[in-house]
């Protein structure tokens, strides 16, 4: 069993839809979550970290349940810019940035 | 350009050459991490240093693969006798710092074995 599992997708959605991915972690000595974003052929980019309180920047909210082990990120009003694959992210307590990602979740917004 | 940076951008090999790569972090970053990542799949962490120590290695790193970051600068990431498993796009990232959103990716090296 994969570390971070996420839905492959890709999930094809209109533009300004409403979109979540979600994301199950195995290891309970993880500490701290993460989205990164990738653009098709680039690096990974951070997009935001995931707190227990829940974390909203602008059109995209992040939530960590500790106790399922879930993670969650939710997109509103989708802009065609983004299309990308959403990477959940890892990070095991007593490691120094020694990430753990899942496959990720392909996002193709359309008109 | 004060990025990461990484050279080459592509590298096609045949089965059985040795391949070098070059990662450059941006310059006050004292870690350099190499993931690599497959298509479909998310980045695989391969090994770090801090300064020019090696800490950590993964076990997916096996007896061909060797990184070297002399004087804590660049760093190369060399793959002996390469097999096609070894197709991969192989990314650096450095960060000043520990922490998950600390980490700045380089573009990567997209390595093709024939």
């Amino acid at each position: 069993r994969k570390e971070v599992e996420q839905d492959p997708g890709p999930f094809n959605v209109p533009e300004g839809a409403t979109v979540a991915f979600n994301c199950t972690y195995s290891n309970s000595a993880s500490q701290s979550f993460f989205w990164y974003r990738q653009d098709c052929r680039k690096e990974p980019k951070l997009l935001m970290s995931v707190y227990s309180s829940g974390n909203e920047d602008g059109r995209f909210t992040a939530q960590l349940n500790r106790a399922s082990q879930y993670i969650s990120l939710l997109i509103r009003d989708s802009k065609l810019s983004d299309s990308a694959t959403y990477l959940c992210v890892a990070l095991p307590t007593g490691t120094a940035s020694k990430l753990t990602f899942g496959t990720g979740t392909r996002l193709q917004v359309t008109l | 350009d004060t990025g990461v940076s990484q050279d080459p951008r592509h590298k096609i090999t045949k089965r059985g050459q040795n391949v070098t790569f070059r990662c450059d972090p941006i310059s006050e970053h004292n870690r350099l991490y190499w993931y690599r990542q497959t298509l479909g799949q998310g980045p695989e962490f391969l090994t770090y240093f801090q300064n020019e120590a090696q800490l950590e290695k993964s076990r997916l790193l096996s007896d061909r693969f060797s990184a070297e970051r002399p004087k804590g600068s660049f760093s190369t990431l060399e793959i002996q006798r390469t097999e096609q498993g070894d197709s991969a796009m192989y990314l650096c990232a450095s960060s000043f710092g520990t922490g998950g959103d600390k980490l700045f990716f380089g573009s990567g090296t997209q390595l093709s074995v024939l």
